[in-house]
């Protein structure tokens, strides 16, 4: 099983350009989630999705969209990047049999200048 | 809304030394508690978690963390520290007490191990 995987790996934007990072796993989990790690401020939450077919927003979701494509993929959309979205972005999947334990992919860093 | 608290940005500690990170939480819900652990340019990684049962938990590479309802705790430790748990140790806590609407974390703790 690869888990969660994630890309890009590694993004430079400049203002205003949009991109989407892809996320997918291979767990069967229900759940998944978008986080963004700043330096000296943990992991926030972005957007979730407790089930295919529904998404909502989490701590921060201003300027972000999200598409539960499946089961499986949960992608992050950037409309029009700032430079205040420069961070390490994390997908999780997580299911109720495991008490919504996070299991992550291994994160995209993204620079936007 | 919960929230967490993790006292200490940077902890520094000996080798064979005993670790100690704090974690307090605050939950209007019986809580889901977690540590997660963060290598250098890599993913988080449950070290252990607590559901309500045991209040003792034992995770992985020798930590434990012990629930305490009391103190609103959940500190985790290790007897004897080792140069590889060199780490950020994030606590966190389920955002609906068990629900799948995501964790909110700790700003993290830095681990230095001094040899």
């Amino acid at each position: 099983n690869a888990g969660v995987t994630q890309t890009p790996k590694f993004q430079v934007l400049k203002t205003g350009q949009s991109m989407t990072l892809q996320c997918a796993q291979d767990m069967n989990h229900n759940s998944m989630y978008w986080y963004r790690q700043d330096p000296g401020m943990g992991l926030r939450l972005i957007y979730y999705s407790a089930s295919e077919g529904t998404t909502d927003k989490g701590e921060v979701p201003n300027g972000y969209n999200v598409s539960r494509l499946n089961k499986r993929e949960f992608s992050l959309r950037l409309e029009s990047a700032a430079p205040s979205q420069t961070s390490v972005y994390f997908c999780a999947s997580s299911e109720l049999e495991q008490s919504y334990e996070q299991y992550f992919g291994p994160g995209t860093r993204l620079t936007v200048t | 809304a919960q929230s967490v608290t993790q006292l200490g940005s940077h902890v520094s500690v000996s080798e064979g030394a005993l670790v100690l990170l704090r974690c307090n939480y605050s939950s209007s819900v019986p809580p889901y508690l977690f540590w997660y652990v963060q290598y250098p340019n890599q993913g988080l990684q449950l070290l252990l978690k607590y559901t309500s049962a045991a209040t003792l938990v034992k995770g992985i590479n020798g930590f434990e963390a012990e629930f305490k309802k009391s103190e609103t705790s959940f500190h985790l430790t290790k007897p004897s520290a080792h140069m590889s748990d060199a780490a950020e140790y994030f606590c966190a806590v389920s955002i609906s007490g068990g629900g799948a609407d995501g964790l909110t974390f700790g700003k993290g703790t830095h681990l230095i191990i001094q040899p």
